[in-house]
């Protein structure tokens, strides 16, 4: 079945360092997306792709950076972590190739910047 | 710049009960309104989506309300089950094939039973 992963799931980091979150998506979707979950805030755009060799900012691009060289991969780096990037970062896929218009999302990848 | 406001922040239901989560917009390019239910230590998964050229959709106890001219649009449960009990996400998007999406602050519902 086409699925959407995340990993790691869990990660604990400290102030300063450069942190890479995956995403890997089976679906052979062309758009995918980083959103960050924070309470109060629902679900926030970072970084979105249309396609390979694709990239944009969302909302709340700072600090982040991502780069697609194929279609199945959009990893997610921040530079030099800081703790007001604490927060649950979900991946989404979604796009024409799906015949519909939603986003799936992976289970998320909970990060902790000490 | 919040786009998409929503209300309750938490919304506390008796069993059998309607819960009603509302949201409103302010980008009138918005033509895609979908809501996501989301359960602890999982992602959002799309629920039921609406577009603008109609007022209602309903999909089994779930319905959407949509108010163009007032840029709202809600969400009713209709005989409410303590599984429901999970945080909703309304959201608006432009244009269609899955672009990207902005999202409401979030409703943690809790159904008693």
């Amino acid at each position: 079945d086409a699925e959407i992963t995340q990993s790691p799931r869990h990660k604990i980091t400290e102030t300063g360092r450069q942190v890479t979150l995956a995403c890997h998506q089976t679906w052979n979707h062309n758009n995918m997306f980083w959103y960050r979950q924070d309470l109060g805030h629902g679900l926030r755009l970072i970084h979105y792709s249309y396609g390979v060799q694709d990239t944009n900012k969302g909302e709340v691009s700072d600090g982040y950076s991502v780069s697609r060289s194929n279609t199945e991969d959009l990893p997610l780096t921040l530079e030099s972590a800081a703790s007001s990037q604490t927060s649950v970062y979900f991946c989404a896929t979604g796009g024409p190739s799906s015949g519909k218009d939603t986003q799936y999302f992976g289970p998320g990848t909970r990060l902790t910047v000490l | 710049q919040q786009q998409v406001k929503q209300s309750p922040q938490s919304l506390i239901v008796q069993k059998g009960g309607i819960s009603i989560i509302n949201c409103a917009y302010e980008n009138t390019a918005f033509d895609y309104f979908p809501w996501y239910q989301q359960f602890p230590g999982k992602g959002p998964a799309l629920l039921i989506a609406i577009r603008p050229d109609v007022s209602e959709k309903k999909e089994g106890r779930f319905t959407i309300s949509f108010n163009k001219s007032a840029k709202q649009f809600s969400l009713h449960i209709m005989d409410s089950q303590p599984g429901d009990s999970a945080t909703y996400f309304c959201a608006a998007s432009v244009r269609q094939g899955a672009q990207k999406l902005v999202f409401g602050q979030g409703t943690r519902l809790t159904i008693n039973p």
